[in-house]
C-alpha cells in the first residue's frame, strides 16, 4: 500500500542554522512526490514538487528512489518558516499526505 | 478569481445529526476532491468527483455521501455524526488529469460534534 511517513511530529530549529524535514515513501511505481506547507490561519498551499526541481523561498527536496526518500531541506532557517508542512505522494490523481511536521524556528 | 471557497468556515453539530458542507472550486475546474484532517494527523482522501459522478473513493463508511452540481460546486454530507468525525474537511479542486501544481485546496470547514 502507498504511504507516506514522516517521523518527526515537531522539529525545532535555530534561526539561522539549516533545517532537515524527513520524508519516506512506499509505492512500487514511479512516485510523484511533494511538500505542502500551511502556514498559521492560512490554507494548504503547495510548496514544491519533485518534478519540477525548483527551489521555492530557498527550500529544495531531491527524490532519492533508493532510499525511498524525499527530504526537505533548507541551508539557513528563517522565522517565517515556522508552519506545519506535509510530505505528499500522488496516486490515481489523488493525494496521500504524511501526518505532518511542525516546524519552530527558535529567535 | 476567488480560488477555492467553502462554507461554513466553522460549525457544531450533536451525534446523530447530518450535516452538509460545500465548495465552489477554482474556476476553470471541473474535478473536487473532500479531504478529512483530523487532529494532528495529514489530511486524507473520502472521495473525488467528476462529471457529476463519484469518481473514486477512500477509506470512509457510507455515512459521508456526496453531490458535484452541473457548476462544478458540490456538497459532502455526512449522516450519524459521530464524536470522531471532528475535524477539519478541506477541498481540493482541479482538472481531472491533474498535476500536483494544479490542485488547489480551500481553506477547509471545522466541523464539532459534540
Amino acid at each position: 500500500a502507498q504511504r507516506v511517513t514522516q517521523p518527526e511530529k515537531l522539529l525545532s530549529v535555530f534561526k539561522g542554522a539549516p533545517v532537515e524535514l524527513k520524508c519516506n515513501y512506499s509505492y512500487s511505481g514511479s512516485p510523484e512526490l511533494f511538500w505542502y506547507v500551511q502556514y498559521s490561519r492560512q490554507r494548504l498551499q503547495l510548496l514544491l514538487r519533485h518534478i519540477s526541481r525548483e527551489s521555492i523561498k530557498g527550500f529544495t527536496a531531491d527524490l532519492n528512489k533508493g532510499e525511498t526518500s524525499f527530504h526537505l531541506k533548507k541551508p539557513f532557517a528563517q522565522e517565517e518558516d515556522s508552519a506545519m508542512y506535509y510530505c505528499a505522494l500522488a496516486r490515481d490523481d489523488k493525494i496521500i499526505f504524511g501526518k505532518g511536521t511542525r516546524l519552530h524556528i527558535l529567535p | 478569481d476567488a480560488g477555492v471557497t467553502q462554507s461554513p468556515t466553522h460549525l457544531i453539530k450533536t451525534r446523530g445529526q447530518q450535516v452538509t458542507l460545500r465548495c465552489s472550486p477554482k474556476s476553470g475546474h471541473d474535478t473536487v476532491s473532500w479531504y478529512q484532517q483530523a487532529l494532528g494527523q495529514g489530511p486524507q482522501f473520502i472521495f473525488q468527483y467528476y462529471e457529476e459522478e463519484e469518481r473514486q473513493r477512500g477509506n470512509f463508511p457510507d455515512r459521508f455521501s456526496g453531490h458535484q452540481f452541473p457548476n462544478y460546486s458540490s456538497e459532502l454530507n455526512v449522516n450519524a455524526l459521530l464524536l470522531g468525525d471532528s475535524a477539519l474537511y478541506l477541498c481540493a479542486s482541479s482538472l481531472l488529469t491533474f498535476s500536483g501544481n494544479t490542485i488547489y485546496f480551500g481553506e477547509g470547514s471545522w466541523l464539532t460534534v459534540v
